[in-house]
């Protein structure tokens, strides 16, 4: 199986800063990449799929970046709303795995 | 657009059999998707468990695939999960999700928490 490293595992911010989360894959992914925003007690949801599209309803202060093994997830400027935990995921080769996830805490 | 909800058991004795399904609406269970289902122990996180396409295809996680089946229903367009020989470590809210593009999920139930215990 592909291991997916997320860094830093949390991370505290304010709002209105940038932040970036990292993704590292345990081998070369291609662009296979997507990215989930959880807030507590509720369902994942799609961010950022193959590593750059942005899902519909996104905002656009959301962007992601990367190829082969590594891989950022940037917001160019935290909302209230975006304090949540971020998984990444590789679709590259079953079966699927995900990051160990990155809190975003104020 | 599509909506999916879980529907299943909150609690299930060791050793035996966890049955969920996923039911879908605002969309066809015969559209060429993947149909996935996505478990997270508690304070842990996602984990992969297995899909399913059109047609019967599945592919399932190693870790579990002695122990899982997937398959649809197509009569009341939803698909379903199978799991036995249950363990304390199968505790987990456990997601129905469908693709986007690429691999990704687009579209997820809002999770069901099963836990394992006598």
């Amino acid at each position: 199986d592909i291991q997916m490293t997320q860094s830093p595992s949390s991370l505290s911010a304010s709002v209105g800063d940038r932040v970036t989360i990292t993704c590292r894959a345990s081998q070369a992914i291609s662009n296979y990449l997507n990215w989930y925003q959880q807030r507590p007690g509720e369902a994942p949801q799609l961010l950022i799929y193959a590593s750059f599209n942005l899902y519909s309803g996104v905002p656009s202060r959301f962007s992601g970046s990367g190829s082969g093994t590594d891989f950022t997830l940037t917001i160019s400027s935290l909302q209230p709303e975006d304090f949540a935990t971020y998984h990444c995921q590789q679709s590259y080769s079953k079966p699927y795995t995900f990051g160990q996830g990155t809190k975003v805490e104020i | 657009q599509v909506q999916l909800q879980e529907s299943g058991p909150g609690l299930v004795k060791p050793s035996g059999t966890l049955s969920l399904t996923c039911i879908v609406s605002s969309g066809s269970i015969s559209s060429r998707n993947w149909w996935t289902w996505v478990r997270q122990a508690p304070g842990k996180g996602l984990e992969w468990i297995g899909e399913i396409y059109d047609g019967g295809i599945t592919n399932y996680n190693p870790s579990l695939k002695s122990r899982l089946t997937i398959s649809f229903d197509k009569s009341k367009n939803e698909f379903s999960l199978k799991l036995k020989s249950l363990t304390a470590a199968d505790t987990a809210v456990y997601y129905c999700a469908r693709d986007h593009s690429s691999g990704s999920s687009g579209y997820w139930g809002q999770g069901t928490l099963v836990t394992v215990s006598s």
